[in-house]
């Protein structure tokens, strides 16, 4: 059950675009659709984002987007906003009943 | 509205034992497979367990197996974190969190605001 592998920190500036990765293995990002991220801000509860992938929950900006190739899936966040910057998570199902996370990328926004 | 609610964090010395609970309204939790979910100080956010929608299995992360036990209560609206033989590397802010379909894995759509678990000498 090693941890999903992410960048530690990713940085842009307002109206730009940034992607984080989130490399697993073909045990869990590689062999199931069931890729979710997550956005966290100090001392709040973590925010789904994207789930199954790519697919948006109701009330999140269509900015965010996510996809999945292979053992990697990745969030891209366009139109950077000030709001944005905190901490993403990704989170893929691992099989037999286990769930694993990305260690987690900071995203500070310039 | 959904809500979850823990509580029962507290100081513990290591080798102790302590019980978290997770208050659950606004949806049908047995519809719904619950998790826990940690994150220790400065570190990221680690599965703990699992308890399926129909209380028909659990599932640990290898961390906890066989010291940590995740059961419900439905008299209570409740779930449980039974925790033993704690240490340090238990330290952390302890999240539930529900499962975003009834009966197959995709997200979690809701989460509590944790509660924290402090285990030192």
């Amino acid at each position: 059950q090693s941890a999903l592998t992410q960048p530690a920190s990713v940085s842009g500036s307002p109206g730009q675009s940034i992607t984080i990765s989130c490399t697993g293995t073909s045990s869990d990002v590689g062999s199931y659709e069931f890729v979710s991220w997550y956005q966290k801000h100090p001392g709040k509860a973590p925010k789904l984002i994207i789930y199954e992938a790519s697919k948006r929950p109701s009330g999140v900006s269509s900015r965010l987007s996510g996809s999945k190739s292979g053992n990697t899936a990745s969030l891209t966040i366009s139109g950077l906003q000030a709001e944005d910057e905190g901490d993403y998570y990704c989170c893929s199902y691992a099989g037999y009943s286990h769930v694993v996370f990305g260690g987690g990328t900071k995203l500070t926004v310039l | 509205e959904v809500q979850l609610v823990e509580s029962g964090g507290v100081v513990v010395q290591p080798g102790g034992s302590l019980r978290l609970s997770c208050a659950l309204s606004g949806f049908t939790f047995n519809d719904y497979t619950l998790h826990w979910v940690r994150q220790a100080p400065g570190k990221g956010l680690e599965w703990v367990s699992l308890l399926r929608w129909d209380g028909s299995a659990t599932s640990y992360a290898d961390s906890v197996k066989g010291r940590f036990i995740t059961y419900r209560d439905n008299s209570r609206d409740s779930l449980y974190l039974q925790m033993h033989s704690l240490t340090v590397e238990d330290t952390a802010l302890y999240y539930c969190a529900k499962e975003m379909f009834g009966t197959k894995w995709s997200a979690f759509d809701h989460w509590g605001q944790g509660t924290l678990v402090s285990v030192s000498s």
